[in-house]
């Protein structure tokens, strides 16, 4: 079965400091999907990333696939108090998507 | 547009009750997940429906079934709950777009459920 390791499992910064979630999987990616959640809240669908090497950006996130497509890499320019919460990432396998156990991030003003 | 809608959002239980957890989305969509979240363990997926009238397991299946009423509902039961059954959990959908691409899920906001 695919698993996914997520790293850090917790990241403290400072507002405005950059920072970088890494997602690490044990077979090929051929969907690999990242998601935020704030405590007590649903998942926010980030982005979605499919081709090896491909990097897509929404305002101050950007996400990479890399080459192999084994691991993928979420990183946040300038961070801010908004950006404070639980990022997973999800993969998909034979018509489910699984998730890794997530990054806990807390952006102190 | 509601999207996922779960009831109820909070439930307490005594061990070896039963419940069932609702689930319903307007979007028309194919697929729709039941997941559970525990601390330090993220999401784990307990069953899906990739269409109508299909349910698979999925990681942790132990203690639950489900029902896929119509292609709207999908309902999670707890037949006889236990503490260890105490958790968040999501249910989700998807335009089921192929074998290795599931489209965007939509997640509902969470049932909260506590089993003594």
């Amino acid at each position: 079965s695919q698993e996914l390791e997520q790293s850090p499992q917790s990241l403290i910064v400072q507002e405005g400091k950059n920072l970088t979630i890494n997602c690490t999987s044990s077979k090929t990616l051929y969907g690999l999907y990242w998601y935020k959640q704030k405590y007590g809240e649903g998942l926010i669908f980030l982005m979605m990333l499919q081709k090896g090497g491909e990097e897509k950006s929404h305002e101050k996130i950007t996400a990479k696939l890399d080459e192999k497509k084994q691991q993928s890499s979420l990183h946040i320019t300038a961070s801010q108090p908004s950006h404070a919460g639980i990022y997973l990432c999800g993969a998909t396998t034979s018509y489910k998507l699984t998730f890794g156990k997530g990054t806990l991030l807390t952006v102190n003003p | 547009n509601a999207g996922v809608t779960q009831t109820p959002k909070f439930q307490v239980l005594k061990t070896g009750q039963s419940m069932t957890l609702q689930c319903a989305q307007d979007m028309n969509h194919n697929s729709m997940y039941w997941y559970r979240q525990d601390p330090g363990m993220g999401l784990r997926l307990i069953y899906y429906s990739a269409s109508e009238g299909t349910t698979d397991k999925g990681e942790v299946p132990n203690g639950y079934n489900v029902s896929r009423l119509n292609k709207r509902e999908f309902s999670l039961r707890l037949e006889s709950a236990a503490p260890s059954q105490t958790s968040v959990y999501f249910c989700a959908s998807s335009e089921f777009r192929g074998l290795s691409n599931t489209g965007e899920l939509f997640f509902g906001e969470g049932s909260r459920l506590t089993v003594l």
